[in-house]
């Protein structure tokens, strides 16, 4: 199974900050890769797929890049609505897998 | 506009089975496949499994393989997740997502297993 790493595990910011978040891959993934935004008690919410493909009605401040086993997503000029938790997954090859996830607080 | 909708809670005692349903409207449903994911209390995602809504071909991740079981129902635009022999670590929502990107997600089921 592809092993997927986050980092940081949980990061601390204010509001107005840019703030990156590192998704790593066991091996290569080409472009495959989603990000999902979760706040508690909540389903997840679609951000980004195919590494840097904004999903409908996701704000230009969220943006993703990478490709083969780095990605990132980069939040800029945060607000309160997006202290949450983030989830990287691929699915290049089943069985489809998350990283353990990042929590962005204040 | 995309809908998943899941069926309601359940309770279950140890050893039991559950069947939770996701029901899709707002795009054609066999264009695109349908994931579950669980979430334990206070723990991170967990992919379990995929169909494909066209033919019903399945990928199960190791840790459910046995005990889960995906189906489709093209009538209905609804697709059903068995998970069979409950234990108390089976604790956890239940999440339907559309396509292997995981486009839309549904609401959540939760499912407690408690003797």
């Amino acid at each position: 199974d592809i092993q997927m790493t986050q980092s940081p595990s949980s990061l601390s910011a204010s509001v107005g900050d840019r703030v990156t978040i590192t998704c790593r891959a066991s091996e290569d993934i080409s472009i495959y890769l989603a990000w999902f935004q979760q706040k508690p008690g909540k389903a997840p919410k679609s951000l980004i797929f195919a590494a840097s493909s904004l999903h409908t009605e996701v704000p230009s401040k969220f943006s993703g890049s990478g490709s083969g086993t780095d990605f990132t997503l980069t939040i800029t000029s945060l607000q309160p609505e997006d202290f949450a938790t983030y989830y990287c997954q691929q699915y290049n090859s089943f069985p489809f897998t998350f990283g353990q996830g990042t929590r962005l607080e204040i | 506009q995309v809908h998943l909708v899941q069926s309601g809670g359940e309770v279950k005692k140890p050893g039991a089975s559950v069947m939770v349903s996701c029901k899709a409207s707002g795009y054609t449903f066999t264009n695109f496949g349908v994931s579950w994911v669980r979430q334990a209390p206070g723990q991170g995602l967990e992919w379990m499994g995929w169909i494909a809504t066209y033919n019903g071909d399945t990928h199960y991740a190791q840790d459910f393989q046995g005990r889960v079981t995906l189906t489709t129902d093209t009538s209905t635009n609804t697709v059903y997740m068995e998970l069979r022999s409950l234990r108390s670590d089976d604790t956890a929502v239940y999440y339907c997502a559309r396509g292997q990107e995981a486009f839309n997600w549904g609401q959540g089921t939760l499912v407690t297993v408690s003797s």
